[in-house]
């Protein structure tokens, strides 16, 4: 089953607008939560992550939000450029430890996002 | 610094045909990984290795798929004999796994989009 939910599966934001992408998961045993932006013919690449110890982390314009009791995490995007167009993907993980799955990255579907100029 | 290196970038076979995909992750990065990201959806691991060693393998699907990481550098995925549902884009990454730290993040390369005619 999808260890986590990711919404909308599209989003279409005018420029100079807020972005909102937001994910859900079940295993509590997660603790690493990152998002990656990926473009078309391109490899996924990070793009900010935060762990459950704190609730909010902002690089620039892209801030994760991250609701531990809700087991929920969301990305913003402040004054969205056209150039943000790509599709995101939140995912999570469990810690390190050498020789068992605790390590592997679980993504959601993906967003494709369009900014409009 | 040169990124993740993959090849072929594409590849059209006819199903029960065998095919074969190479990596050279990031100089350095001790830790190796292969996702299958299939249309529309987000990467889903199929193996990671930690130097030579394939420390979680439970997601290839082993009876057509082999992958293998010779003197725990450049790897190379195989399938044998491949399916239409094999059609998927895939991607290698790499991380330096660094003790004490407890997730590294992972650097992605342009992947290999696959067709099974």
């Amino acid at each position: 089953q999808q260890q986590v939910k990711q919404s909308p599966q599209s989003l279409i934001v005018q420029k100079g607008g807020i972005s909102i992408i937001n994910c859900a998961y079940e295993n509590t045993a997660f603790d690493y939560f990152p998002w990656y932006q990926q473009f078309p013919g391109k490899g996924p690449a990070l793009l900010i992550a935060i762990r459950p110890d704190v609730s909010e982390k902002k690089e620039g314009r892209f801030t994760i939000s991250f609701n531990k009791s809700a087991k929920q995490f969301s990305l913003h995007i402040m004054d969205s450029q056209p150039g943000d167009s790509a599709t995101y993907f939140c995912a999570a993980s469990r810690g390190r430890h050498r020789g068992s799955t605790l390590g592997r990255l679980y993504f959601g579907r993906g967003t494709q996002l369009t900014v409009w100029p | 610094e040169a990124g993740v290196v993959q090849s072929p970038r594409y590849k059209i076979i006819e199903k029960k045909q065998p095919v074969a995909f190479w990596c050279n992750p990031i100089s350095g990065h001790n830790t190796l990984y292969w996702y299958r990201q299939n249309l529309g959806q987000g990467p889903e691991l199929l193996i990671r290795y930690e130097n030579e060693e394939a420390v979680d393998d439970s997601q290839l699907p082993k009876d057509r798929f082999s992958a293998e990481r010779l003197k725990g550098v450049d790897s190379t995925l195989k399938i044998q004999p491949a399916e239409l549902g094999d059609s998927a884009v895939y991607l290698c990454a790499s991380s330096l796994e660094v003790s004490g730290r407890k997730v590294n993040e992972q650097f992605f390369g342009p992947g290999t989009r696959l067709t099974v005619l």
